[in-house]
């Protein structure tokens, strides 16, 4: 069974960083993409980030770009999202999720999602 | 980037009814497109991929159909546990946008 287990969320001030983990199994880590999915409370999915399955490929969103970057320790089965100069509006859950392939597709497989909330 | 468009944005029906979203593409996705229901406090659940089949254990009243531009997801005949918002989402291109997401409430 595929599990995907969301860690590092909180509360950071705006201008600030935090880290974002994702720990996976249950599945062949490296044969799989990996992307970041956002939920603002009360509001729609967002897509974030996209990584291949040995990390030679990433894609962003143009609402993160050059804030955000998104990382895979395959040997540890793990996902990452480094996000700094955080903003009032990246405030949300953020969902780590697997993609159906090694480099794109669907959504099979989501976390429980972790909060980042950005405040002063 | 691609726009996707679902409507209705809110649908109230009986327990029974026939229930369809419509998802519009800005541009064509082929078959690229899937279908998530995502209830209050859940991470969302893969319903449909590739437009049209059904992921493994979701009931068959769901039913997705459409390419290119258009797509809906249908609910044959709606049960209680049914209530949810239901996202559309194409992965043809990067990004992977997300439809604004459709409310389904039971009447």
């Amino acid at each position: 069974e595929v599990q995907l287990l969301d860690s590092g969320g909180g509360l950071v001030q705006p201008g600030g960083s935090l880290r974002l983990s994702c720990s996976a199994s249950g599945f062949t880590f490296t044969n799989f993409a990996m992307t970041w999915v956002r939920q603002a409370p009360g509001e729609g999915l967002e897509w974030v980030s996209t990584i291949n399955g040995v990390g030679g490929r990433t894609y962003y969103a143009d609402s993160v770009k050059g804030r955000f970057t998104i990382s895979r320790d395959n040997s540890k089965n793990t996902l990452f999202l480094q996000m700094n100069s955080l903003r009032a509006e990246d405030t949300a859950v953020y969902y780590c999720v697997k993609l159906w392939s090694f480099s794109y597709g669907h959504i099979d497989s989501w976390g429980q999602g972790t909060l980042v909330t950005v405040s002063s | 980037d691609i726009q996707m468009t679902q409507s209705p944005s809110t649908v109230s029906a009986s327990v029974g009814d026939r229930v369809t979203i419509t998802c519009r593409a800005s541009q064509s996705i082929s078959s690229w497109l899937a279908w998530y229901q995502q209830k209050p406090g859940k991470a969302p659940k893969l319903l449909i991929h590739k437009a049209s089949t059904l992921e493994s254990g979701v009931p068959s009243r769901f039913s997705g159909s459409g390419s290119g531009t258009e797509f809906t997801l249908t609910i044959s005949s709606l049960q209680p546990d049914d209530s949810a918002t239901f996202y559309c989402q194409q992965y043809d291109s990067y990004s992977y946008t997300f439809g604004q997401g459709t409310k389904l409430e039971i009447k």
